[in-house]
């Protein structure tokens, strides 16, 4: 079974730029969940997304959105780029609420 | 969700067993406790998980005491691509949560 895939891998952007970030989920699961991951904040839980209805919330601005597609894809969307947003995003999918989350590799995004 | 505590790092040689602890004193009766792997520029990735007792996989063991307010990671003989930082989870079976990672516990394997 193939794992959880992140498009694109390495992403550079600008200031006052917008991104989009993807990720397709393990087959099956229907429970798809970001993070954050900097060298100061660590993980840090962005959003979870159960068919296709955003279920939980982290604490991150607005800036930060995302979405879930009837097969379970997801993309999530990062507006007005700051410095402070280049960070390693990571997608984890679950076959259920509340069950274990397997990670992607994650998107390098680079904010210059 | 239970707040959970590990050592920010340890040292071991090549060939030795590596103990990580993990402390979760507030933890539920329907919370599991899983633990992940996570290389540099990697995402983290699935080692084991547990709910009481003993649970063993052709990785890790891992040892939780009969209060489950800790939890045990046991390596056997690692070896320098066990080099990684190791996180402690409690998650909670049902219903929709924030999932919070703590620090983790960076290995460094000698040769």
């Amino acid at each position: 079974k193939a794992g959880v895939t992140q498009t694109p891998r390495y992403l550079i952007k600008t200031r006052g730029q917008q991104v989009t970030l993807s990720c397709s989920p393990i087959s099956g699961h229907r429970s798809v969940s970001w993070y954050q991951q900097t060298p100061g904040q660590g993980l840090q839980f962005l959003f979870e997304y159960f068919s296709e209805t955003q279920r939980n919330k982290g604490n991150f601005p607005g800036r930060f959105s995302g979405r879930q597609f009837s097969n379970s894809r997801s993309e999530m969307n990062v507006s007005t780029l700051e410095l402070g947003d280049s960070a390693l995003y990571l997608c984890a999918s679950s076959s259920g609420q509340g069950e274990t989350q397997y990670f992607g590799p994650g998107t390098r995004l680079l904010v210059l | 969700l239970a707040k959970t505590t590990q050592p920010i790092s340890m040292d071991s040689y090549e060939g030795q067993e590596v103990n990580i602890t993990c402390s979760h004193n507030n933890i539920a009766t329907n919370d599991y406790i899983t633990w992940y792997q996570q290389f540099p520029s990697q995402g983290p990735r699935f080692i084991i998980q547990g709910y009481k007792t003993k649970v063993t996989n052709e990785v890790a063991s891992l040892f939780i005491p009969a209060d489950r307010k800790s939890s045990t990671l046991s390596l056997p003989r690692v070896s320098l691509s066990d080099t990684a930082v190791y996180y402690c989870l409690v998650r909670r079976s049902g219903g929709y949560q924030k999932v919070t990672f703590g620090t983790g516990t960076k290995l460094q394997v000698i040769p």
